[in-house]
């Protein structure tokens, strides 16, 4: 119950096209989603979260899509470049009463953006 | 510039030998945590601490301890009892009312012998 399953586990897409990482997660206590985007030998940074309240949440050309009653999210990586090529995690946590700050991490999505 | 620092960049061990990780932030941030990163595994908890002087065992504890004397450092010790310690290890840190929006360090590289 407290795993998150990531795909795929690597990706190629052309520059200017959208990148596409798929997530899945089974405890519904969960209600915070964050990705983080790492470039190798540095750790991951965090890049856009999104509460289960909302079904989409967009910043520049990352967007994440939600689906409370399938229980799974999703990253959205409009116009690709190359500069996107990293590796990219998702997780989840349960906030509340007795919040941990505990994250579940995904096993990681390799994207390479090929100009 | 406020952050997380994390020394040694990369570090190589004997076998049967204890070795520590330091992790210091200047974010004022009250919880800190350690992460290990293997291939293909995504990013496991070793320990979290929430406040000074507490701290808690994450998914993968066995073979590593940690204190937390002070807000701003949490450093990691991988044991000799630690039977596959080579690994890339992250500490991050968030706030306490925030717990969830964790800031990670740029991770040191551990290679045993």
């Amino acid at each position: 119950q407290q795993q998150v399953k990531q795909s795929p586990q690597s990706l190629i897409v052309q520059k200017g096209g959208i990148s596409i990482i798929n997530c899945a997660y089974e405890n519904t206590a969960f209600d915070y989603f964050p990705w983080y985007q790492q470039f190798p030998g540095k750790g991951p940074a965090l890049l856009i979260a999104i509460r289960p309240d909302v079904s989409e949440k967009k910043e520049g050309r990352f967007t994440i899509s939600f689906n409370k009653s399938a229980k799974q999210f999703s990253l959205h990586i409009m116009d690709s470049q190359p500069g996107d090529s990293a590796t990219y995690f998702c997780a989840a946590s349960r906030r509340g009463s007795s919040n941990t700050g505990k994250l579940i991490f995904g096993q990681g999505t390799t994207l390479q953006v090929k100009p | 510039d406020g952050g997380i620092t994390q020394s040694p960049k990369y570090l190589f061990r004997k076998e049967g030998q204890n070795v520590t990780l330091s992790c210091e932030q200047n974010l004022n941030h009250d919880a800190m945590y350690w992460y290990r990163q293997d291939p293909g595994q995504g990013l496991r908890l070793i320990y979290y601490s929430q406040i000074v002087n507490d701290f808690q065992k994450g998914d993968i504890a066995e073979g590593y301890s940690v204190s937390r004397e002070k807000k701003e450092s949490f450093p990691l010790t991988v044991t000799s009892a630690q039977k596959n310690p080579t690994a890339f290890y992250l500490c991050a840190s968030s706030l306490r009312d925030s717990y969830n929006e964790q800031f990670f360090g740029p991770g040191t590289r551990l290679t045993v012998l």
